[in-house]
This record gives structure tokens, sequence and C-alpha cells, in this order.
């Protein structure tokens, strides 16, 4: 199994242009998440999904959207990207709460690393 | 939600064990205790989780204070490999709680 694999894995843009960050992952868990990491700083979520057509915010959602078409993709879109979205982007997956099972075992992509200039 | 406080950095030398400490003084009866790890250039990594009892697997143990005010990941024999930022975090285990990541401890590994 690949996991969860994220594309691409470097990108930069200009100011005001848009982008797609795609995450796939194949383990059919229910949960899917997008964080940003910035230098020297522990994660911080922008948005989730808790299932296929969902979509919900996170901590720090301004400046991004997101879709769930299907269950095993999640992408994250910057429709005007400014030098403030600079920052490490990854993605992750996890079961759904219950069922014996903890959502908090997220598994993570590799990363995406993107400079807006 | 409950905060945690970790040391910025912690150094160990190689197959010894590391004792990596976790405070967290306003847990409450809900919350879990989860480590994770992240490797350089790496996505986070589950570690292992618990809750008032202690817990083992292959990657490493959990020992929870009786108080569940602190906790210790260890590290039975520290490799090389090992060297990462280890982050400590609280949450529950509803449908609406969420993984917070603070800074975490440096841990680094001298051969």
């Amino acid at each position: 199994n690949a996991g969860v694999t994220q594309t691409p894995k470097f990108r930069v843009l200009k100011t005001g242009q848009s982008m797609t960050l795609l995450c796939a992952q194949d383990m059919n868990h229910e949960y899917m998440y997008w964080y940003r990491q910035d230098p020297g700083m522990g994660l911080r979520l922008i948005h989730y999904s808790v299932g296929e057509g969902t979509t919900a915010k996170g901590e720090v959602p301004d400046g991004y959207n997101v879709s769930r078409l299907k269950k095993q993709n999640f992408l994250l879109g910057l429709e005007s990207a400014a030098p403030s979205q600079t920052s490490v982007y990854f993605c992750a997956s996890s079961y759904s709460w219950g069922r014996g099972r903890s959502k908090n075992i997220q598994y993570f992509g590799a990363g995406t690393r993107l400079s807006v200039l | 939600d409950a905060k945690t406080t970790q040391p910025n950095s912690m150094e160990s030398n190689e197959e010894e064990p590391v004792h990596l400490p976790c405070n967290h003084s306003t847990i409450s009866g809900t919350d879990y205790i989860h480590w994770y790890r992240q490797l350089p250039s790496q996505g986070p990594e589950y570690v292992i989780h618990g809750l008032t009892s202690n817990v083992n697997n292959r990657m490493a143990s959990l020992a929870i204070a009786e108080d569940r005010k602190s906790s210790t990941l260890i590290l039975h024999r520290a490799t090389l490999r090992d060297a990462a930022v280890y982050y400590c975090i609280l949450t529950k285990e509803t449908s609406g709680s969420r993984l917070t990541f603070g800074e975490g401890t440096q841990l680094t590994v001298n051969p």
C-alpha cells in the first residue's frame, strides 16, 4: 500500500496565482485532513473532512478551499496565492471516530513544499 | 483545551534509553495522551497513545503518572533514525476532537 500520497512535492507560485494540491489515500479511511507547517512550528489544521462530500474548517482556513468528491481524495485549493501561504502542507487520513478505532491515529503524507513569491 | 509542556530539545547517545517528558497538569478525565514524531523532511508519524495505563508497542513505551498530570515517552534503545521532533498531544476520542501540534521536543541522537 502507498498510504497517503501528496502531489506535487514542490511548487513555486507567483502572488495571485492559483493551484490545487492533491491528496490520495488507499487505506479506505473516512477522515482526511490538511495541515500547514511553518518553519520551527507545529502543524496547524486548515480544513478536514469526515466523509465523502463533506468538509469543515479547521484552525486556519482563510485563503483555502477544499473538496472531497471521492472518499480516497482530498483536494486543497489556493485561489489567489499570497506570500503568507508559503509553507509545507501535509495531508493526513484516519479511520472515523468510534467502532473501537482511534480517529486520532492519523497517517501523514510526505508533504508539499510551496513557495509563493 | 488542555495544554502540554515539553522541553525544546534533548540529547541522547545511540543505543541508550531515552525518556522524553511531557507535562499536562490541566488534563481532563477524557483526554487521551498521543505521541507523534516527525523525522527531518517528513510528515509526522504516530508513535503511541494511552489514557491511564502504561502502554507498550514495537516503537516505544508510554509511562503515565498516576495523577495523569505528566507522561514520559520511552525509547528503549535510541538509534540515529530516532532523531526527530517528538510531539505530545492531548485529545479526546469524540467526533469533534482534533490533534493540536505544539512545538515538540527536538531529539538529537549522538553516535
